[in-house]
């Protein structure tokens, strides 16, 4: 079946310019998730989505970086203002429920001139 | 302590050598565990669940030590497709009993 996608999975763009990132998760996971991964480094978590609950932001680096999910399924990520250390790969990721196994998107390379 | 460490390595061993890698966590309540596998410039992906003392599957053998908060990764007979970064995971059981912490992994060589 199909899995997690993402897209665009290549982004350039200028400093200060504002980037949408979307992440389409596997049909009917209730749990998404965005991480952010820096060239040589491990996965850093950004926000988690569970279902209709409140998402968890505690990740998220500054207010520049914001999430939604609509309507329980697609999801985009917006970096407002983007700097040259926001350049990283974004991964999106789902799971049946929390905790579970998680599938990840191939990812969006972001860099930021 | 971190929530989850793992020894960054690399581990650079010959083809048909056995390698172990350890990680250790800090939440005593998690319950279960995942170790992740990631290619270079790929996204993870699923190797072993690990809900009780430990999962074999094939040359790959993972292990729960609840008593001093440690999982284990065995790989026997190494290939040269092992080669790539393995991530430890556990449950946070914290305030969030929803959120999965990832290592930052552990780096695989495998040469001829």
């Amino acid at each position: 079946g199909a899995g997690v996608s993402q897209s665009p999975s290549n982004k350039v763009t200028e400093k200060g310019k504002d980037v949408e990132l979307r992440c389409d998760p596997i049909s009917g996971h209730t749990a998404l998730y965005w991480y952010r991964q820096s060239l040589g480094q491990g996965l850093e978590f950004l926000i988690y989505f569970q279902g209709n609950s409140a998402p968890d932001k505690s990740g998220l680096p500054s207010d520049r970086f914001s999430a939604e999910r609509t309507g329980g399924s697609v999801s985009t990520l917006t970096i407002q203002r983007t700097q040259q250390e926001d350049s990283a790969v974004y991964l999106c990721a789902s799971s049946s429920w929390p905790a579970d196994t998680q599938y990840f998107g191939p990812g969006t390379r972001l860099t930021v001139l | 302590r971190k929530e989850v460490e793992q020894d960054p390595g690399p581990f650079n061993v010959p083809e048909g050598a056995t390698v172990a890698f350890n990680c250790t966590y800090s939440n005593s309540a998690s319950q279960s565990f995942f170790w992740y596998r990631q290619d270079c410039r790929k996204e993870p992906k699923l190797l072993m669940s690990v809900y009780s003392s430990g999962n074999e599957d094939g040359r790959f053998t993972a292990q729960l030590n609840r008593a001093s908060q440690y999982i284990s990764l065995l790989i026997r007979d190494s290939k040269l497709s092992d080669s790539a970064t393995y991530l430890c995971v556990s449950p946070w059981g914290g305030d969030n009993t929803d959120k999965l912490i990832f290592g930052t992994g552990t780096r695989l060589q495998v040469f001829p």
